[in-house]
């Protein structure tokens, strides 16, 4: 079945310096989603990217679309103790547009 | 206030005894999902439904039940036959099935003894 796989599993920084999360999927994506998961919360959805080499920005975080649209990334600049969390990448399971596989998480601590 | 709300936040219950989660949603969308979440893991769909009265299994739907009778309503039962019940279970929503952007419950954390 379809894998998504996310690395690294977790990282610790120091507020002020930057992160990345990659995301990789053993089968072509239509699209990727990622979501964002607090200590103890429930995930909230991010973005959205649909066009191949796609990439979005939200204020500090950088979004993209790999060309063969199997992985994608998330680059935040500058990290701040509010980026603390989980983050996920998502996609539509194969043969479906009904429900989403999502990735294993990266998990990310920000220290003063 | 549109969302999706679930209850109880916290859940005790004694091996071999069936529980129901509860999921309601005023957001007026179509699609709605369950998904179990064991620590430091990603999300598992158990069940998801794309319309009233309509439901599949997910990727790990044995030993659950689910009922979709109203369109604001999808109730999970957790049975005695779920080996490892323990975990925290979110209710998700999207506004009709295929379009995938998910809205999430604050979920229920289920403890069995």
């Amino acid at each position: 079945g379809q894998q998504v796989m996310q690395i690294p599993q977790y990282q610790h920084v120091q507020e002020g310096e930057d992160f990345t999360t990659y995301c990789n999927s053993s089968t072509t994506l239509s699209n990727i989603q990622w979501y964002k998961q607090r200590p103890g919360g429930h995930p909230v959805f991010l973005i959205q990217l649909v066009k191949s080499g796609e990439v979005k920005k939200q204020k500090r975080l950088t979004f993209q679309f790999g060309e063969a649209k199997k992985n994608s990334s998330l680059h935040i600049t500058a990290t701040q103790t509010t980026d603390v969390g989980t983050y996920f990448c998502a996609g539509p399971s194969p043969g479906t547009a009904s429900k989403l596989t999502f990735g294993t998480g990266t998990r990310l601590q920000v220290t003063l | 206030d549109g969302g999706i709300t679930q209850s109880p936040k916290y859940l005790f219950r004694k091996e071999g005894q069936n529980v129901t989660l509860s999921c309601e949603q005023n957001l007026n969308h179509d699609a709605m999902y369950w998904y179990r979440q064991d620590p430091g893991q990603g999300l598992r769909l158990i069940y998801y439904s794309q319309i009233v009265n309509d439901f599949q299994k997910g990727d790990i739907a044995e030993g659950y039940s689910v009922s979709r009778e109203k369109k604001e309503s999808f109730p999970l039962t957790v049975t005695s036959a779920q080996k490892n019940p323990t975990a925290f279970y979110l209710c998700a929503s999207s506004i009709r099935a295929g379009v995938l952007e998910q809205y999430f419950g604050p979920g229920t954390r289920l403890t069995v003894t």
